[in-house]
């Protein structure tokens, strides 16, 4: 299994500005991915996060908009750049060790931007 | 492409009766099927994985089935609880992919006291 803390649990963001949103895994993974989840939507991916080189984009995300890193097996960070209030979703990070094991979540990121 | 549809959007049922919450996908090449709790505003609790080569696993009183062949999970919930309220979710992860998951729209349950 793999427990996964991601932060912050929340904010509150003025337009124009960028949020770093932090996960980490209290264990080396294979896979690590970001989702959006709209109000009264599922989730979308938005990219996956590759360790050591520049992440995967879904069709409708940038890497100007959305840039990742993943430095190690255990870290990924996703900053929402030029936020606005299209912005406010909940942003979820996603880990798993292969494809054929199971995928676990941090807790999410509630951004709202005013 | 795959497509992943759940049914019914939202249930609502009175505490302690048994219930099944449906998903069925379309593509049958898949490595797993994985349900998930989603509680309002909150992240993703993972409830039970299912390999493509098992037809059910269960924990405590939650029961899911896989019938690759036509395409359809159940989770069966037990002697339903108010604190089983929130909306389920299942995903599939094709073997065409890089790996993603494809994700139904979920199911909003309301278990009533």
């Amino acid at each position: 299994s793999a427990v996964i803390s991601q932060k912050p649990s929340r904010d509150i963001c003025q337009r124009g500005t960028s949020l770093t949103i932090q996960c980490q895994v209290d264990s080396q993974v294979t896979m690590m991915f970001w989702y959006r989840q709209q109000p009264g939507q599922s989730l979308t991916l938005i990219a996956t996060a590759n360790q050591g080189s520049e992440a995967t984009y879904e069709s409708g995300f940038v890497i100007d908009k959305f840039p990742i890193s993943r430095p190690n097996l255990t870290f990924s960070t996703l900053t929402v750049s030029n936020m606005s209030p299209e912005d406010s979703s909940i942003y979820l990070c996603s880990a798993g060790h292969q494809a054929n094991t199971e995928a676990f979540f941090g807790q999410g990121t509630r951004l709202t931007v005013v | 492409k795959q497509e992943v549809t759940q049914i019914p959007a939202a249930l609502s049922v009175p505490e302690g009766e048994n219930l099944v919450l449906n998903c069925s996908f379309t593509d049958s090449a898949i490595y797993n099927l994985q349900w998930f709790r989603q509680d309002p505003g909150k992240g993703l609790t993972s409830l039970l994985l299912i390999q493509s080569s098992q037809r059910e696993q269960t924990s405590g009183r939650l029961n899911a089935s896989l019938d690759k062949s036509s395409g359809r999970s159940t989770l069966y919930i037990a002697a339903s609880q108010p604190g089983d309220s929130a909306t389920y979710l299942c995903a599939v992860r094709p073997r065409d992919s890089n790996y993603q998951l494809i994700w139904g729209a979920g199911t909003k349950l309301i278990i009533k006291p």
